[in-house]
């Protein structure tokens, strides 16, 4: 289940489930948005985007949902492996000011076990 | 591809110091490049936006006299941390992004900045 942490939610499963990690965006005028998984140390790995013309994406074991009626976004992991352990990131590109810059989203950790 | 290079991976400096992060995309030429921060536990802050050739966009509460960043290539953006104090330990991730029309950036393994 999910529990909040000092600052990072985090959604704890078993090997094999499948994971849902929700992501709640700010702006409207977002117009796309991407998955990232950063392991601890590292820079973040991109994972998944979708674009708001999509509602969703398929990728190997990943699915992105995006609902823009309610501003959510969503990442699910087929068959969760203890390599998916990591905290995982959802970004915006508010395209605010003609820049391409990202927002990132607080970030959920992902707790596999064995 | 795609590879996002940062040095050093990680520094330590005493306070008042100041340190010079740099990022470098390693087979693709990036016009635009981005600074974060990162502290424990926390998501990544954009601090600035850096343009080759002009000067970088930083973000609202970034103080730019304090963190003055130079992309003086299309392959090379730094970051220098001013007279470095405790509080702006952190860890400084850059990415770069390889042309105008595109949403996509690459992400470099971020360097970690311990100020005693």
């Amino acid at each position: 289940g999910e529990s909040v942490g000092l600052h990072l939610p985090t959604l704890s499963v078993q090997e094999g489930d499948n994971s849902i990690i929700n992501c709640a965006y700010s702006n409207s005028a977002s117009d796309y948005f991407i998955w990232y998984k950063q392991e601890s140390g590292k820079g973040p790995q991109f994972i998944i985007d979708i674009r708001s013309n999509m509602d969703k994406r398929q990728g190997q074991r990943v699915t992105v949902l995006l609902n823009k009626t309610v501003k959510h976004l969503s990442l699910q992991i087929a068959a969760t492996q203890p390599g998916d352990s990591a905290v995982y990131f959802c970004a915006e590109n508010p395209r605010s000011g003609g820049y391409n810059k990202l927002i990132f989203g607080a970030g959920t950790r992902l707790a596999v076990h064995p | 591809g795609a590879v996002v290079s940062q040095h050093p991976s990680w520094v330590i400096c005493k306070s008042g110091t100041s340190v010079k992060i740099e990022c470098r995309s390693l087979d693709f030429q990036a016009t635009t490049m981005f600074w974060y921060r990162q502290f424990p536990k926390q998501s990544l802050m954009l601090m600035a936006t850096s343009n080759e050739g002009s000067k970088a966009t930083y973000e609202q509460g970034v103080e730019k006299d304090k963190f003055l960043i130079n992309h003086a290539s299309l392959t090379l953006s730094t970051l220098t941390v001013t007279s470095a104090h405790p509080e702006d330990s952190s860890f400084y991730i850059c990415s770069a992004r390889p042309g105008q029309n595109t949403d996509t950036q690459y992400f470099g393994p971020g360097t970690r900045l311990t100020v005693l």
